[in-house]
């Protein structure tokens, strides 16, 4: 069973670029989590999905910043026009169906390494 | 909100001596999860350890052991006969149980961990 997915690993965009990172969960996990690491901090929860709905998007800056995850395909996380605080790592994790285990234990991806020139 | 501190930025420990790491959090719930995870060089997040706050026993698995005083809201990390592999940044986590525990994750800083041979 291969892990959280992410691509790209790194990806570099300059001021006003839009950046796309995707995430493709667990085989038979159908919620997924963003987390946004910047330098020298603990990963900070950003927004959490289930198939076709966002349920807590508490975590997302209001502005520039939206998620997806369709029916099929990745989840996607947008970035809008991006400035140089937007540099930080971009974590994905997913989880099984809630009820499914005590734990619904989150299962990180490897993280996309967002740089800003 | 939950909030969880890590005070302790840096700890250094020699190869086979034993290591604790600290984390205290502050929350209003009675039921809820909590984690360590480790975070080495390659940046993917690993589960090291999980403890159900309504459990009085401390989980262990393995080298690593946690004290949990609900009471204090503490919960420390311990890592015995260290081994140059456990060099890393260590976060604490917190997790609310409602809502079925499929909440995002609170992270502390983190601590990052110096093996010495």
């Amino acid at each position: 069973n291969a892990g959280v997915m992410q691509n790209p690993r790194h990806l570099v965009r300059r001021r006003g670029q839009e950046a796309r990172l995707r995430c493709s969960p667990m085989k038979g996990h159908s919620h997924v989590y963003w987390y946004r690491q910047l330098p020298e901090e603990g990963l900070k929860f950003m927004v959490y999905l289930q198939k076709e709905n966002i349920i807590d998007e508490s975590g997302m800056p209001k502005e520039r910043f939206s998620a997806e995850f369709p029916k099929e395909g990745p989840s996607i996380l947008r970035i809008q026009q991006v400035v140089r605080g937007d540099s930080a790592a971009y974590f994905c994790a997913s989880s099984p169906i809630v009820g499914v285990g005590p734990y619904n234990e989150q299962f990180f991806g490897p993280g996309t390494r967002l740089t800003v020139l | 909100a939950q909030t969880v501190t890590q005070s302790q930025p840096e700890m250094s420990v020699q190869e086979a001596e034993t290591v604790t790491l600290s984390c205290t959090y502050d929350t209003s719930e009675s039921d809820y999860y909590l984690f360590w995870y480790k975070q080495p060089p390659s940046r993917q997040m690993i589960l090291v350890i999980r403890q159900e706050a309504y459990k009085q026993q401390n989980a262990t698995e393995n080298r690593f052991s946690v004290n949990f005083q609900k009471a204090a809201k503490s919960f420390s990390l311990k890592i015995s006969d260290s081994q140059l592999g456990d060099a890393a940044m260590y976060f604490c986590a917190y997790r609310s149980r409602t809502g079925g525990g499929a909440d995002g994750l609170t992270f502390g800083k983190g601590t990052h961990l110096i093996i010495q041979p």
